[in-house]
């Protein structure tokens, strides 16, 4: 069973410009979550989508957004590009069924803003 | 908001030694995990505890979910050079609703060096 699949692994950009980081999840899993992953500020919780609807998200400027398509597969996309959007972008699925169900993590997409 | 306090920051061990890290909170949380994040790749899933008092292991590992469900360990024992990453412990408060089952907080880490 392939795991998760982010694409592209590694991005550089300039501050202002936007980018947009896709996840294709487990087959079968139906949440995708996305995570920024910084030296600083260690895993941090962006947003999590189940059947194309936002069910949560954390505490980030407007400039990050994200949606899921029919098929479960995700983007996020960051606006107007600053430094400190540099970071690890993760993102996970699970099965989203009351019980157990873990998230599963893909590799990332290091984002480099210069 | 929530917040996870994992210790010890770093360890350093000599090959065949046994290791034991932590995480507490000052909130309950209904899920406990334990991930492991090798350098340029995602956290990988070592184990996931989802009941107080639960005692779990997989393989060299073994991991239990605090009575009080505010806290975590998760012990490796016979450490191999394999073994070197960040390990991460992560919970789902109590507090996030039955739809939040994607939203984790995570501890800041545990950086494990084996030498052999």
């Amino acid at each position: 069973k392939a795991g998760v699949t982010q694409t592209p692994r590694y991005l550089i950009k300039t501050r202002g410009q936007q980018v947009t980081l896709s996840c294709s999840p487990i087959s079968g899993h139906r949440s995708v979550s996305w995570y920024q992953q910084t030296p600083g500020q260690g895993l941090q919780f962006l947003f999590e989508y189940f059947s194309e609807t936002q069910r949560n998200k954390g505490n980030f400027p407007g400039r990050f957004s994200g949606r899921q398509f029919s098929n479960s597969r995700s983007e996020m996309n960051v606006s107007t590009l600053e430094l400190g959007d540099s970071a690890l972008y993760l993102c996970a699925s699970s099965l989203s069924r009351r019980g157990h169900s873990p998230l599963h993590f893909g590799n990332g997409t290091r984002l480099t803003v210069t | 908001g929530q917040q996870l306090n994992q210790s010890p920051q770093s360890m350093f061990i000599q090959e065949g030694e046994d290791v034991s890290m932590n995480c507490t909170s000052s909130s309950i949380f209904n899920t406990w995990l334990w991930y492991k994040q090798d350098p340029g790749e995602g956290p990988v899933l070592l184990i996931a505890l989802y009941k107080a008092g639960e005692l779990t292991s997989n393989g060299r590992l073994t991991a239990q979910f605090g009575i009080t469900r505010k806290d975590s360990f998760l012990n490796i024992s016979a450490s191999i050079p394999s073994d070197v990453g960040i390990y991460f412990c992560a919970g789902q408060p109590a507090n996030a609703g039955g739809t939040s089952y994607g939203k984790l907080t995570f501890g800041q880490g545990t950086i494990l060096t084996v030498h052999p």
